[in-house]
């Protein structure tokens, strides 16, 4: 089966522009959750998207959403680059099954997006 | 809220000898899960070994095992022979229901031959 994939891998922008990232979950993993990966802050949770709705939200400003597709696939986009929003990007996905999630999460391989 | 505290930034060990990364938490909750994650130089964060927190026996997978103390709320990763590959950042984290995993600042661990 087939791991969490994340595309792009590596992405160069400048301040002021905007960024999509996306993350495809293992296959028949509904919950998907976004984590920041930064030298000072470590990681850091993003938001979680389970069937098309975000569950769980962290404490990151309004530049930052996501969204959910009906196969699972999730996006998540930073409009008005910062420099300290360069960073690894990481999303996992997690099994679940009758609304219930299963702890374990499964990691992607990153984006890894520089600000200029 | 929940926090998770690792307190070794670095270790080293010889290979095919083993090591002991710490970790502990804070939580007034007592239905829990507990991960340790390996991240290498490829940054893919891997998981490495998980313990339910209404298990008692310690979670062992191959040369990797855990002391899990509950009262004490610590979560110490044990590897054993260690290999080349090992070599990684390894991060402890936390895990209740659907919350987010919080995670530890994490313990570089090098190996050497």
């Amino acid at each position: 089966k087939a791991g969490v994939t994340q595309t792009p891998r590596y992405l160069i922008k400048t301040r002021g522009q905007q960024v999509t990232l996306s993350c495809s979950p293992i296959s028949g993993h509904r919950s998907v959750s976004w984590y920041q990966q930064t030298p000072g802050q470590g990681l850091q949770f993003l938001f979680e998207y389970f069937s098309e709705t975000q569950r769980n939200k962290g404490n990151f400003p309004g530049r930052f959403s996501g969204r959910q597709f009906s196969n699972s696939r999730s996006e998540m986009n930073v409009s008005t680059l910062e420099l300290g929003d360069s960073a690894l990007y990481l999303c996992a996905s997690s099994l679940a099954s009758g609304g219930l999630v299963q702890e374990t999460q499964y990691f992607g391989p990153g984006t890894r997006l520089l600000v200029l | 809220a929940q926090t998770v505290t690792q307190s070794q930034p670095e270790m080293s060990v010889q290979e095919a000898e083993t090591v002991t990364l710490s970790c502990t938490y804070d939580t007034s909750e007592s239905d829990y899960y507990l991960f340790w994650y390996k991240q290498p130089p490829s940054r893919q964060m891997i998981l490495v070994i998980r313990q339910e927190a209404y298990k008692q026996q310690n979670a062992t997978e191959n040369r990797f095992s855990v002391n899990f103390q509950k009262a004490a709320k610590s979560f110490s990763l044990k590897i054993s022979d260690s290999q080349l590959g090992d070599a990684a950042m390894y991060f402890c984290a936390y895990r209740r229901g659907n919350t987010p995993l919080v995670f530890g600042k994490g313990t570089r661990l090098s190996v050497i031959a």
